[in-house]
């Protein structure tokens, strides 16, 4: 089946530092990609996504490539503020396309803290 | 902008008891999902739902566990008898064609 692993946690970096959260994934077919931010106290948010192989994912000045040959999807960002403190998920759904009526399969999260 | 809204926010019940878990989807989504984080764990999908009927479900989604669209607005999540295992965030989300829109949780406590 489908599988997610992201990099353990937690991450504590100081503000304007380089991030990178791994994820690597295992997956049938053409998976869709995304990455979910959660702040304390809110539900999960969609921060980007990739339908398809070598597709950038960018948004908050995060950034995460789809590499087919690698399974993987590396969350980046080049300078992180303390406002960006928050747990981080990898997950995949089975649908190709961009669609997201799918299950999402979830890694297990990746606690960031960014201190001044 | 629209969001799904979970209640109650936090549930404590006893072993045994049943429980359920109200959600209210975005209105014009077709799909419905619940899902759930034990702890210190990766969140888990559970169901999923759409056009009136469970269209996918997890094997943790046992006999213990069914999901309704009572009134074409909330989608419930009842855990019949429930057990200690079964503590957890749950999450509610609904979906377009595009992206699962999540609910805030459910922290579901069983003592």
């Amino acid at each position: 089946g489908n599988s997610v692993t992201q990099m353990e946690g937690p991450v504590t970096l100081s503000e304007e530092a380089f991030l990178t959260i791994n994820c690597t994934y295992t997956a049938t077919g053409y998976p869709s990609l995304f990455w979910y931010v959660q702040y304390p106290g809110e539900g999960l948010q969609l921060l980007l996504k990739a339908t398809k192989a070598d597709d950038k994912g960018s948004n908050k000045g995060f950034e995460a490539t789809y590499r087919k040959e690698t399974t993987s999807f590396h969350l980046e960002k080049g300078s992180v503020q303390v406002s960006d403190s928050a747990v981080y998920f990898c997950a995949l759904t089975g649908n190709a396309g961009g669609t997201s009526y799918g299950k999402l399969t979830f890694g297990q999260g990746t606690i960031l803290t960014v201190h001044p | 902008e629209p969001e799904v809204t979970q209640t109650p926010s936090h549930q404590v019940t006893q072993m045994g008891q049943e429980v359920i878990l109200r959600c209210v989807p975005i209105s014009n989504h077709l799909y419905f999902y619940w899902y759930r984080q034990i702890l210190g764990q990766k969140v888990e999908f559970l169901v999923s739902f759409y056009n009136n009927e469970i269209s996918e479900k997890s094997e943790i989604f046992d006999d213990q566990f069914s999901v309704e669209r009572p009134d074409g607005s909330n989608f419930t999540l009842k855990i019949r008898s429930t057990k200690l295992e079964d503590s957890a965030m749950y999450f509610c989300a609904s979906s377009d064609w595009n992206e699962q829109y999540f609910g805030p949780g459910t922290r579901l406590t069983v003592t």
